[in-house]
């Protein structure tokens, strides 16, 4: 079975510029989650999907990062203008969200961030 | 609201050892998950073992094991005859299973030394 899928796996970019980060969720979940790591800590969530509507974006800075998931497949999370704090791991999970209570998030490799 | 508590930010551990990564977790739920994900330098982040708070075992799987102390609000995992391979960081988590979003609250993380 295939995972997560994310790309680019790295990127650098200068303050105040945009960039957008993809993910392919593992065939027939239906929830997906954007979370954002920064160096020494937790990952803390940023947007969860339930097919292609989101369910969560409480934390999600919606003054400079947007994320859609369209077809309720991939998705994609931008950052527009990027800040030195953005400076994170970016990492996107998925699960059935249908086998009940208790289900495990898999996640793929995240994509690292750094803005200079 | 729920929070996770790891209060070792790094371990040493002698290969073939036990070794006991602690969490401490505080919610006012009364239908909870715990999890524990294992994050190696590649970062992507590995499902571990679960504990539902309705469990009256705790859970194990494999050389893994989650020490469930529901009075003191713990969730400890022991790892048991420690290999090099577990050298990584160590991340407790948790999700209300009312309403079942699947969410994970994630701690600040262990990072784990296996020496041989």
């Amino acid at each position: 079975e295939a995972g997560v899928a994310q790309s680019p796996r790295y990127k650098i970019i200068e303050k105040r510029q945009s960039v957008a980060f993809w993910c392919n969720p593992i065939s027939g979940h239906a929830t997906l989650y954007w979370y954002q790591q920064i160096l020494g800590q937790g990952p803390k969530l940023l947007i969860q999907f339930q097919n292609n509507g989101v369910v969560d974006d409480s934390q999600l800075p919606k003054d400079r990062f947007s994320a859609e998931r369209l077809k309720g497949v991939d998705s994609t999370l931008k950052i527009q203008p990027a800040k030195l704090e953005d400076s994170a791991v970016y990492l996107c999970a998925s699960r059935p969200g249908t086998t009940g209570v208790g289900e495990k998030l898999f996640f793929g490799s995240g994509t690292q961030l750094s803005v200079l | 609201a729920q929070k996770i508590t790891q209060t070792q930010p790094g371990m040493f551990v002698q290969e073939k050892e036990a070794v006991t990564l602690d969490c401490t977790y505080d919610t006012s739920d009364q239908s909870y998950g715990l999890f524990w994900y294992k994050q190696p330098s590649s970062g992507e982040m590995i499902f571990l073992i679960y504990q539902g708070s309705y469990d009256e075992q705790n859970a194990t799987e494999g050389r893994y094991s989650l020490n469930f102390q529901k009075a003191r609000k713990s969730a400890n995992l022991v790892i048991s005859a420690s290999q090099l391979g577990d050298s990584a960081m160590y991340f407790c988590a948790m999700t209300e299973l009312r309403g079942n979003t699947g969410k994970l609250i994630f701690g600040q993380g262990t990072t784990l030394q296996v020496k041989p």
